[in-house]
């Protein structure tokens, strides 16, 4: 069985620092991996997607992450962060199996990312 | 523009009456997805469906019944057999079988029991 591990529940940061939002998984085959989005009130918005090829995958607007096979993460990062980046932000994981049987996603209990002036 | 259509976005309602979100997809897409979301344990799979017709229960099934008679509409009803139904509840959809599994999510309905 698959599971996801955000390994913090809040992070506080000041307006333009850097964040690392970490994620970690476990899986006993290849896997897809997501990060979402989600504004107070609203439904689940996808950032960003690592399926194949490059393992560095970015988003329109500014975030990245890589996936790290052999330490099974896929951390999200932002190199300077803004008030509007105030959010919780999930990531979730499926497997890739032959056949596409990979029909839900497994999503950790996610980060709350606090922007402050 | 395609995407999923969540309603009520509030809803409120009295102890032991049963109440239906209803989830209406324009994606075309074969899975649809019923999650719950209350404060600090993020989302709870309650039913998932692959195809029109036929559904399977997620981790938190008791309580809640879904139907999926169409390809575009999965409606959820929470009935009085729910404990504590108060929560944030989302529908979503994905391409299903021989997809990557990305989910595609409703803007979510707000359910609190007076």
């Amino acid at each position: 069985a698959q599971s996801v591990t955000q390994l913090d529940s809040q992070v506080p940061v000041f307006e333009e620092a850097p964040v690392e939002l970490r994620c970690n998984y476990s899986s006993s085959v290849s896997v897809y991996l997501f990060w979402y989005v989600q504004y107070p009130n609203q439904g689940l918005q996808l950032l960003l997607k690592y399926l194949s090829g490059s393992t560095l995958v970015k988003s329109i607007n500014g975030f990245e992450a890589e996936f790290n096979k052999s330490q099974t993460s896929f951390h999200l990062r932002k190199p300077s962060v803004h008030i509007s980046d105030t959010a919780e932000y999930f990531c979730a994981v499926s497997d890739v199996r032959s056949g596409g049987s990979n029909y839900k996603l497994t999503f950790g209990k996610g980060t709350l990312l606090t922007v402050n002036p | 523009d395609g995407g999923i259509t969540q309603s009520p976005k509030y809803l409120f309602r009295k102890e032991g009456q049963n109440v239906t979100l209803s989830c209406e997809q324009n994606l075309n897409h074969d899975a649809m997805y019923w999650y719950r979301q209350d404060p600090g344990q993020g989302l709870r799979l309650i039913y998932y469906s692959q195809i029109v017709n036929d559904f399977q229960k997620g981790d938190i099934a008791e309580g809640y019944s879904v139907s999926r008679e169409k390809k575009e509409s999965f409606p959820l009803t929470v009935t009085s057999a729910q404990k504590n139904p108060t929560a944030f509840y989302l529908c979503a959809s994905s391409t299903g079988l021989g997809g990557t599994g990305e989910l595609f999510f409703g803007e979510g309905s707000r359910l609190t029991v007076l």
